[in-house]
């Protein structure tokens, strides 16, 4: 069965300082990687996904086929970045089906 | 385009009461999505519809249903609520297998 999981429920780091959001999965497939952010109360929206290799608001996330890891890395925090993330795994092999990580809590301290 | 939007926001039941959350999507979206979000459980699926007139139970079905009413609606009920149900429900949409979900502003639940 797909899986995705995020070790770190609360990851605290100073602004200025780089974050690293951890990501694996399982799955013995191509899956499609997504990063999904969510600030406080507000709607989850799309970080970035895997296929586009973009950086959205300097986060940037490499696919690891080897290691089965999606880690979510941005070198200079910002305070503005606090918010809960989730990492998300789909596959056209199994339809329909979105699976979400357990979600990290990133806090950024002044 | 509203996106996705959710009605009720708030809603605050009783035991035994029912209830039907409401979403719809304007952006041609073939697939449809209801999960619900606990602390430190994350995002699990309850239902979805890869499309319309089609539903499948996700990871947490049970005291759930859905009806795909149309293209743009999927609703979500609670026949007989408890207070376990209490929590954020979140519906998303998404166009082909490998798309971004896009998610509505969720609906705040509370079963007492």
């Amino acid at each position: 069965a797909q899986r995705v999981t995020q070790p770190e429920k609360l990851l605290s780091v100073f602004k200025g300082a780089p974050v690293e959001l951890k990501c694996n999965y399982s799955y013995s497939g191509s899956p499609e990687l997504f990063w999904y952010v969510q600030y406080s109360r507000q709607r989850l929206q799309l970080l970035l996904r895997h296929i586009s290799r973009e950086s959205i608001k300097g986060f940037t996330a490499d696919l690891n086929k080897g290691e089965t890891s999606f880690h979510l890395k941005k070198p200079f925090a910002q305070e503005e970045d606090s918010a809960m993330y989730y990492c998300a795994l789909s596959d056209y092999n199994y339809g329909q089906n979105f699976v979400f990580g357990p979600g990290t809590r990133l806090s950024v301290l002044p | 385009n509203a996106g996705v939007t959710q009605t009720p926001k708030f809603q605050v039941l009783k035991t035994g009461q029912s209830m039907t959350l409401q979403c719809a999507q304007d952006m041609n979206h073939n697939s449809m999505y209801w999960y619900r979000q606990d602390p430190g459980m994350g995002l699990r699926l309850i239902y979805y519809s890869a499309s319309e007139g089609t539903t499948d139970k996700g990871e947490v079905p049970n005291g759930y249903n859905v009806s795909r009413l149309n293209k743009r609606e999927f609703s979500l009920r609670l026949e007989s609520a408890a207070p376990s149900q209490t929590s954020v429900y979140f519906c998303a949409s998404r166009q082909g297998a490998l798309n971004e979900q896009y998610f509505g502003p969720g609906t705040r639940l509370t079963v007492t």
